[in-house]
Formats: structure tokens, C-alpha cells, sequence
């Protein structure tokens, strides 16, 4: 199993630039997430989903946008980029349960490192 | 809303001492998950140690225990026999337990960046 896989590793975008940063997972997890995690910060979730064809917003979602049309696939698009979206951002997955209380630990990729300049 | 904080920017530690990194956290939930992380420098985050909030017995794995008092918020971890691998951030994480379908989102502390010393 390669896991949660990221592409790419690095970018750096002008601003208004777009681009769509990869996730793919190979566990069969219906939980899917992408996190950005800022110099001297801790992760904070940007979307998630819990199943192909359904997303949510997370704490900060603006200038983002998510899609799930297949369980193994959950890419993130920046549409405009801005020099605030510089971050690393990470995406994660899980099994969850729907028969009852288990909350599995996320699976993390090895992170997106991108500049906006 | 759930809060996580890490009051302990920066740590250092010599090989084999060990160190105890702080966390406490703010909830009005009763039944929920608490998480070390570990992010070296090859960005990859790596969970170190799970206590579940029903348990009253602090978890270990190997030379990582955490003291968990549920009272006070508080969810320290503590390295033993500290080795030069150790040096990397740590993240404190809190996840509400769900049920039936829900999400299993974590909400992460700030970080505590390790030094281990030879």
C-alpha cells in the first residue's frame, strides 16, 4: 500500500495564478481531508469529505475548493492565488466506522509545500 | 468549540534524559480522543501515541506515555530515554468521538518544536 499519496512535492505560483494540488489514497477510506499548516502553526482543516460525492467546509475554507467524485481521489483547487495561501498543506484519510465509536487516526501524506509570490 | 494549546514553543533534551511536553485543551464534550503527533523534518506526520477519554489508565507505547487528567484538560506526553530520531515538532490533538458516519476531524495545538542533544 503506498497510503495517502501528494502531488506535487513543492510549487510556487505567481498571484492569481490557479492550480489543483493531488490526493489519492489507496486504503478504501471514506474519510478524506485537506489541512494547511502555516509556519509556527498547527493544522487546520481547510475541507473534508465522508464519501465520494459529498464535501464540507472546515475552520478555513475560503479561496478553496474540493471535489470527490471517486473514493480514492479528493483534489483541492486554488482558483486565484494569493500570497496568503503560502502554506504546506496536507492531505489525510480515514476509515471511520458507521457501526459504532471508532475514530481511527488520520493517514497523512508527506505534505504540499506552496508559494505564492 | 474545541481549543488545543501547546504552551511550550521550543524544548530541548540531552540523549537518554527525559523531557515532558504540555498540552491542555477546552471542551464541553465528554467522550472524545486525544493524539501526539510527531512531524520530523521530512514533514511527514506521524501519531505517536491515542488515549480515548473513557479510559482512565494513561496510555504508553514503548518509551512515549502520556499523563491524562481529565478534570484539569491536560494531556502531557513524556519521552523516556530520549534518542537524536526524537528531535521533531510535536502536535497535540483533540477529536470528538463520533458516531455513525459522523467525521473524525482533529483540531491540532500550535506545536512543540524538540531538540534532542547529543
Amino acid at each position: 500500500n503506498a497510503g495517502v499519496t501528494q502531488t506535487p512535492k513543492f510549487r510556487i505560483l505567481k498571484i492569481g495564478q490557479s492550480m489543483t494540488l493531488q490526493c489519492t489514497q489507496d486504503m478504501n477510506h471514506n474519510y478524506m481531508y485537506w489541512y494547511r499548516q502555516d509556519p509556527g502553526m498547527g493544522l487546520k482543516l481547510i475541507y473534508y469529505s465522508v464519501g465520494a460525492g459529498i464535501t464540507d467546509k472546515g475552520e478555513v475554507p475560503n479561496g478553496y475548493n474540493v471535489s470527490r467524485s471517486t473514493t480514492e481521489d479528493f483534489p483541492l483547487r486554488l482558483e486565484l492565488a494569493a500570497p496568503s495561501q503560502t502554506s504546506v498543506y496536507f492531505c489525510a484519510s480515514s476509515s471511520g466506522n458507521n457501526l459504532g465509536w471508532d475514530n481511527s487516526p488520520l493517514h497523512f501524506g508527506n505534505g504540499t509545500r506552496l508559494t505564492v509570490t | 468549540a474545541q481549543t488545543v494549546t501547546q504552551s511550550q514553543p521550543e524544548m530541548s533534551v540531552q540523549e537518554a534524559e527525559t523531557v515532558t511536553l504540555s498540552c491542555t485543551y477546552d471542551t464541553s464534550e465528554s467522550n472524545y480522543y486525544l493524539f501526539w503527533y510527531k512531524q520530523p523534518p521530512s514533514r511527514q506526520m506521524i501519531l505517536v501515541i491515542r488515549q480515548e477519554a473513557y479510559k482512565q489508565q494513561n496510555a504508553t507505547e514503548n518509551r512515549f506515555s502520556v499523563n491524562f487528567q481529565k478534570a484539569a484538560k491536560s494531556f502531557s506526553l513524556k519521552i523516556s530515554d530520549s534518542q537524536l530520531g526524537d528531535t521533531a515538532m510535536y502536535f497535540c490533538a483533540f477529536m470528538k468521538q463520533t458516531y455513525g458516519g459522523a467525521t473524525n476531524k482533529l483540531i491540532f495545538g500550535t506545536g512543540t518544536l524538540l531538540a534532542v542533544q547529543p
